[in-house]
């Protein structure tokens, strides 16, 4: 089962582009890289998945090297809004279809 | 997609009672998952529900302490007993649809 590592925390100001790095050396051949954001007060939202190289929806980029041990969500020009936090998780699920959680990023951005 | 409805959003309970959490899904689903997320923690998973089935827990998790039903595939409950100030969290319940996880809103709980 991959773990992931995530910053505990990152911040930003408005209009930058954001960059999260999530480690999971042990990501198996048939593993996903998911990512999901969480605001106060709610559950967790799909942003977005990928296998390999770079999948990109209006939302965010997710890049991922070749030897997958690694990837990276990319928030272009980020807003207030977009204070969250954001988790990695690869697998998405393990082999009982469940959902694994890390601890997460917290991402603050600043006027 | 899925819409799921989380009732209550919260509540604030005396200890030694128990709570009763209600989930609904807008379509029918294998699985539902229900997860508790502590003060400013990640989401734990306590169990996950099948339906015509008894529900299969994690690690820590004991049916006595949170008892689940599952009577059909867009409905489930989880009750939080015996509750102490420990058991202060949201609670969420979630399901997937293909490869998309859909959480509801979750539900606050204060145990006094």
């Amino acid at each position: 089962l991959a773990k992931t590592t995530q910053p505990i925390s990152m911040d930003s100001y408005e209009g930058q582009e954001v960059n999260i790095t999530c480690s999971h050396n042990n990501i198996a051949t048939n593993d996903y890289i998911t990512w999901y954001q969480q605001f106060p007060s709610q559950g967790p939202r799909f942003i977005i998945q990928g296998y390999k190289t770079k999948v990109t929806n209006e939302v965010a980029s997710l890049f991922i090297p070749a030897d997958r041990k690694s990837s990276t969500l990319s928030l272009p020009r980020v807003s207030l809004s977009d204070t969250a936090v954001y988790y990695c998780l690869s697998p998405w699920m393990d082999s009982s279809y469940k959902l694994i959680f890390g601890s997460g990023t917290r991402l603050l951005v600043r006027p | 997609s899925a819409v799921i409805s989380q009732k209550p959003s919260r509540d604030i309970c005396q200890r030694g009672t128990s709570l009763t959490i209600q989930c609904q899904v807008d379509s029918q689903v294998t699985m539902m998952f229900w997860y508790r997320q502590q003060p400013g923690q990640s989401l734990t998973l306590i169990a996950t529900a099948n339906q015509g089935s008894e529900a299969t827990y994690e690690s820590g998790f004991v049916i006595d302490k949170f008892p689940i039903s599952r009577p059909n595939l867009t409905f489930s409950t989880l009750t939080v007993s015996n509750m102490s100030p420990e058991d202060s969290s949201i609670y969420l319940c979630s399901v997937d649809v293909g490869t998309e996880a859909f959480f509801g809103q979750g539900t606050r709980l204060t145990v006094v």
